[in-house]
C-alpha cells in the first residue's frame, strides 16, 4: 500500500507528557498537512508545508505545537506539555504538485489523561 | 473567520432515494470546493471537486453543484445504497489550507 502512513495509530499519554507523530506522505507529494479532529466535527487545519519549508501555520496552534519536515518527505508533530483538550484524532494529509485533491493517512488518535 | 454549515448532523434516507447534502459558506467566496467521505476511524476520502466558474459536476452516482449568489454547494447521491451511509464533509479552498465543514453523517436504511 503506497498511501499516506502515520505511526502510531493510537497514543495514551498523561498530562505534561510530551507526545511526537510520524506522517510519511506518498512519494514525490510535495505538499502535506497535518489537521486535528475531534468527534463530530470537521478536521481542523493545524499548519501546511510545500516541501520543507512550513508555509502555513493555523493561529489556534498553541507555541506547544511544532511540526517538522526536514528533508521534503516525512514530517513529524510535536506537542509538548500535553493537556487533556489535545486528546483528538491527528490526521496528516499529502497532495501531489498541481493537484488539489488531499490524501488522507489513518491519523494517529492520542488520548491525554 | 471563514464559517462553513453543513445542513444536518445526521439524515437518514431510504435505499434507492437521493441523497441531498448541503454546505453553506459565510464570507468569501472560495476559489473551488471539495467534497470528501469519511467512515469511522478513518481518515477523508476525496469524491469532488468544483470550481467557482462551475455550475455541476458529476462523478458516477454522485452530482456537486455550486452556487456563489447562494454560497452554497449541495451535494447528490442518486440510487443511494446501504454502502453509501458515512460522514460527507465539504471543504471549501482558501489559499493553501481548507476549511472543512462539521460534516453531515448519512444513514441509508435499507
Amino acid at each position: 500500500d503506497t498511501g499516506v502512513s502515520q505511526d502510531p495509530r493510537h497514543k495514551i499519554t498523561k498530562r505534561g507528557q510530551n507526545v511526537t507523530f510520524r506522517c510519511d506522505p506518498i512519494s514525490e507529494h510535495n505538499r502535506l498537512y497535518w489537521y486535528r479532529q475531534t468527534l463530530g466535527q470537521g478536521p481542523e487545519f493545524l499548519t501546511y508545508f510545500q516541501n520543507e519549508a512550513q508555509l502555513e501555520k493555523s493561529r489556534l496552534l498553541s507555541d506547544r505545537f511544532s511540526a517538522e519536515r526536514p528533508k521534503g518527505s516525512f514530517s513529524t508533530l510535536e506537542i509538548q506539555r500535553t493537556e487533556q483538550g489535545d486528546s483528538a484524532m491527528y490526521l496528516c494529509a499529502s497532495s501531489p504538485p498541481r493537484v488539489n485533491e488531499q490524501f488522507f493517512g489513518p491519523g494517529t488518535r492520542l488520548t491525554v489523561l | 473567520s471563514q464559517k462553513i454549515e453543513q445542513n444536518s448532523e445526521a439524515l437518514n434516507i431510504q435505499e434507492g432515494k437521493t441523497a441531498t447534502l448541503t454546505c453553506n459558506y459565510t464570507n468569501y467566496s472560495p476559489a473551488y470546493l471539495q467534497w470528501y467521505r469519511q467512515d469511522p476511524g478513518r481518515g477523508p476520502v476525496f469524491l469532488l471537486l468544483i470550481r467557482e466558474n462551475e455550475k455541476e459536476k458529476r462523478k458516477e452516482r454522485l452530482k456537486v453543484t455550486f452556487d456563489t449568489t447562494l454560497k452554497q454547494s449541495l451535494f447528490h447521491i442518486t440510487a443511494s445504497q446501504p454502502a453509501d451511509s458515512a460522514t460527507y464533509l465539504c471543504a471549501p479552498n482558501y489559499g493553501q489550507n481548507f476549511v472543512f465543514g462539521p460534516g453531515t453523517r448519512l444513514s441509508v436504511l435499507p
